[in-house]
Formats: structure tokens, C-alpha cells, sequence
């Protein structure tokens, strides 16, 4: 069965220090891991898709990178307006259509 | 470009009660699926539509749940009857096509059984 498991489940950062969360999956067939951010009260709002390993993409201060096993969120010199869960999918070749989601990683950034 | 627009955004009603949960996904779309939100469980696949037509509904809890797309923008998801436990945060999302597409989050409807 597909597994996508993120960690850490939590993290607590001071603000300007950077981190990582991870995202790995047992999958065959990776069409496209999917990163999003998800505020309270909101639904997840897209940030990124990777579709090979090796590819990296970039939005103001998150960097995404995946290998053929795992995707980092990169997170440099946070701000507490980064403060949100972070939550990976991924879509493979064959089987069901629908991405599996992990269960995030809920990120805060102390001022 | 509008968004996938949900509502109510909040839902609060009594056992027993019909509740029904609208949603209308972004113009163009072709797949539009239903998920529920808690913090036991995560994010969970309720079913998903490509071109109105219900392609998945395994996730779908009980009998009780049932949802309809008429037609290419407008979806509904209808509870009869509620209990308590359907208490949660229901979202509705939009994608096209293609496995390597992302999808495309309302931002939720929050149901309140009491």
C-alpha cells in the first residue's frame, strides 16, 4: 500500500532559524509530489509540485527538493507569518487517480 | 480566477437533522472531490467526480452521506441523518486533468453536530 509520512508531526522555530520538514514516500510510479500550506481556519493552498528526483523549486523563503524516496521543505530564516502545517501528497502512475496525503507537519515560528 | 467557493462556512445543527454542504469548484476543472478534515484522522477522501460523473465513493463513511454534482459547477454533500461524530471540517476541492496536477482547496465548511 502507499505510505507518505511526514516529520517531524511539530515543530517550533525561533524566528531566522532555519529548518527542514520531510515528506517520504513508498511509492511506484511518482507522477508529481504536491507540498502545501494550510492557515487555521483555511484549506490547503498549493505551494509546489516536483515531478523527478533531483528537481528543486523555489517561493520566497521555502525551497522544495525531492529524491526518489523523499522531498525536504526547506525553510530559510523563517518568519512567523511562515507559521502554518505543512502538508505533502503524491500521485502515481496506475491504481487510484487520487494523490495520498500525509498528515502535515504544523510549523511555528516564534518572534 | 475565483477559487473553489464553499458554503456554509460554519454548520451548526442538532442530531437527527439533514445538513447539506455546497460547493462550487473553479471553471475549467475537470475532477472535483469531497474531503473531511479531523485531527484523529487527517485529511480523508470522502469521493471524487470527473466530469459529474461519481467515479470513487469508497470513502464515503456510511449510507448516511451522499453527493451529487449536477453539473460542471456545482456539487453537494448531504448528510441524513447527522450524528455527532460527522462533526469535522469538509473540504471541497477542484483539480484538472492529469495525475501530475495539484488540486485546488475550498476553504471548508465546519459542521457542528450537537
Amino acid at each position: 500500500e502507499d505510505q507518505v509520512t511526514q516529520s517531524p508531526e511539530a515543530l517550533r522555530l525561533q524566528e531566522g532559524e532555519s529548518s527542514s520538514l520531510n515528506c517520504s514516500y513508498t511509492v511506484s510510479g511518482l507522477r508529481g509530489l504536491f507540498w502545501y500550506r494550510q492557515d487555521p481556519g483555511k484549506g490547503p493552498e498549493f505551494l509546489f509540485t516536483l515531478y523527478s528526483a533531483g528537481e528543486e523549486k523555489e517561493k520566497e523563503r521555502l525551497k522544495a527538493t525531492l529524491t526518489k524516496k523523499e522531498s525536504f521543505l526547506h525553510i530559510t530564516a523563517p518568519k512567523p507569518e511562515d507559521s502554518a502545517t505543512y502538508l505533502c501528497a503524491v500521485g502515481v502512475s496506475g491504481g487510484s487517480y487520487i494523490p495520498t496525503f500525509g498528515r502535515g507537519t504544523s510549523l511555528i515560528v516564534h518572534p | 480566477d475565483a477559487g473553489v467557493i464553499q458554503s456554509p462556512r460554519h454548520e451548526v445543527t442538532e442530531m437527527g437533522q439533514e445538513v447539506t454542504l455546497r460547493c462550487k469548484p473553479i471553471s475549467g476543472h475537470d475532477y472535483l472531490f469531497w474531503y473531511r478534515q479531523t485531527m484523529m484522522r487527517g485529511l480523508e477522501l470522502l469521493i471524487y467526480f470527473n466530469n459529474n460523473v461519481p467515479i470513487d465513493d469508497s470513502g464515503m463513511p456510511e449510507d448516511r452521506f451522499s453527493a451529487k454534482m449536477p453539473n460542471a459547477s456545482f456539487s453537494t454533500l448531504k448528510i441524513q441523518p447527522s450524528e455527532p461524530r460527522d462533526s469535522a471540517v469538509y473540504f471541497c476541492a477542484s483539480s484538472l486533468l492529469g495525475r501530475d496536477q495539484p488540486q485546488h482547496f475550498g476553504d471548508g465548511t465546519r459542521l457542528s453536530i450537537l
